[in-house]
């Protein structure tokens, strides 16, 4: 059973903390994706990887930085968390066969900015 | 700009009524189009995926539909149950890899008995 595994469900950390999101896919996935979702705005692309040590912008990559330094593990930071970071981010992973897309979704990680 | 469009917002049915949720789309290539299930606090599920080149799929009691030529897609439930009430995801793919990965805003669904 393909598993997408985030290190934590919940988290609380305070304004100007310096945090990190980690996860951790088993499937051997080329692609890898952290997403935020808000409520009235859906789901948007923060990050993404196509490769070890490869990243790429998404929509919304202000106040946010990643690392791949392992083909199954994506790192999400947040250099100093601010409350508008207060959100619920998920993870993903996808592999890079032609016609084979599916996302694969972690649980998500709810966090909340104080 | 690629868009992803999806209606209702939020939808409230008996337990046993049937529903549709629509997706509309403006993504350019093409890959495929899934629909995912969100259960509150966990992360999205694919239900049915479906290419340019398919008209309906079936998975249990869903049924997506897709027209490509007005770029639109159905999720048709059947027979609801308290387990439906979830947020319904609309993905379109772009691209041969499918790394850009439009999503909808959803609907979120609620069920009552």
């Amino acid at each position: 059973d393909v598993k997408v595994t985030q290190s934590s469900r919940y988290l609380v950390k305070r304004t100007g903390e310096k945090v990190f999101l980690e996860c951790v896919q088993d499937m051997d996935h080329e692609n890898m994706f952290w997403y935020r979702q808000d409520p009235g705005l859906g789901l948007r692309l923060i990050y993404f990887s196509y490769d070890v040590k490869m990243k790429e912008k998404g929509d919304i990559p202000e106040g946010y930085s990643v690392s791949r330094e392992k083909k199954e593990r994506f790192s999400l930071i947040l250099e100093s968390a601010s409350t508008n970071q207060t959100s619920m981010y998920l993870c993903a992973s996808s592999s890079l066969t032609t016609g084979n897309t599916e996302a694969f979704f972690g649980q998500g990680t709810r966090l909340t900015v104080v | 700009k690629n868009q992803v469009e999806q209606s209702p917002q939020s939808l409230i049915i008996l337990e046993g009524k049937n529903c549709t949720l629509q997706c509309n789309y403006t993504v350019s290539p093409f890959s495929n189009l899934r629909w995912y299930k969100q259960d509150t606090g966990r992360g999205p599920v694919s239900l049915t995926i479906m290419t340019f080149s398919e008209n309906t799929k079936s998975n249990g009691r869903y049924t997506a539909t897709l027209d490509a030529d007005t770029k639109q897609s159905s999720l048709h439930i059947t027979a609801s149950q308290l387990s439906d009430s979830a947020s319904y995801i609309c993905v379109v793919s772009a691209g041969q890899a499918g790394t850009a990965l439009i999503f909808g805003k959803g609907t979120t669904l609620s069920v009552s008995s």
